[in-house]
């Protein structure tokens, strides 16, 4: 079946770098890819999407590149802030095979030190 | 705030039990899935319904039932409860756009 993994569990940055927190996934007929943020004792909260037939898209503070060969994709947040400490999790989509359901990785903790 | 609400918070309940939880989506949604969250296993889809009808169902156990009323609310219903059905039940909505889906701040089950 489809799965989508994270290749860190923990990420630990300074205030003000930047993170990267990656994802595989090995479904190629995922549509969409999503990227949640979990705070302590809160649900997901959605981040950003892209589009399985784009590279890259940005928000506000936030980029995520997809590659498509390697099945890759990745969640740059700039100039990082102590209100960004969460677990992040990608997800995946396949609108043809799963009407709508979220695959999701096992998430990266994000600690940023002051 | 996502607009997504689930009652209730905490939940603490003895083995064999059976126990409701209930999800209201965002105004205007007509889409709710239920996840469940464990430390080991992360974010498990359970099932979906679209506009009272069940659209999806992934690893929900035969014990799990869940259901989407007219006002759109909908209630999962877990019985004969086992300590491994201790976990975070989240609820997440969307409209049309399936990838779009907004969580609820979720029930945590504890099953003792």
């Amino acid at each position: 079946g489809e799965s989508v993994g994270l290749h860190l569990p923990t990420l630990s940055v300074q205030e003000g770098d930047n993170s990267i927190i990656n994802c595989a996934y090995s479904n190629s007929a995922s549509d969409y890819f999503i990227w949640y943020k979990q705070e302590s004792g809160k649900g997901p909260q959605f981040i950003i999407d892209i589009r399985s037939n784009m590279d890259k898209r940005q928000g506000q503070r936030v980029t995520v590149l997809l590659n498509k060969t390697v099945k890759h994709l990745s969640l740059q947040i700039a100039a990082t802030q102590p209100g960004d400490s969460a677990v992040y999790f990608c997800a995946a989509l396949n609108y043809g095979g799963s009407q709508g359901n979220l695959i999701f990785g096992k998430g990266t903790k994000l600690s940023v030190k002051p | 705030d996502s607009g997504v609400t689930q009652t209730p918070k905490h939940l603490i309940t003895a083995t064999g039990q059976r126990v409701t939880l209930r999800c209201s989506p965002r105004s205007g949604d007509l889409s709710v899935y239920w996840y469940q969250q464990s430390l080991d296993q992360g974010l498990q889809f359970l099932i979906q319904y679209y506009n009272g009808e069940e659209r999806a169902k992934g690893n929900i156990l035969e014990r799990f039932s869940a259901q989407q009323f007219p006002d759109l609310h909908s209630e999962l219903n877990l019985s004969s409860l086992e300590l491994g059905d201790s976990a975070l039940y989240f609820c997440a909505s969307s409209g049309l756009a399936s990838h779009e889906q907004y969580f609820g701040p979720g029930t945590r089950l504890t099953v003792t």
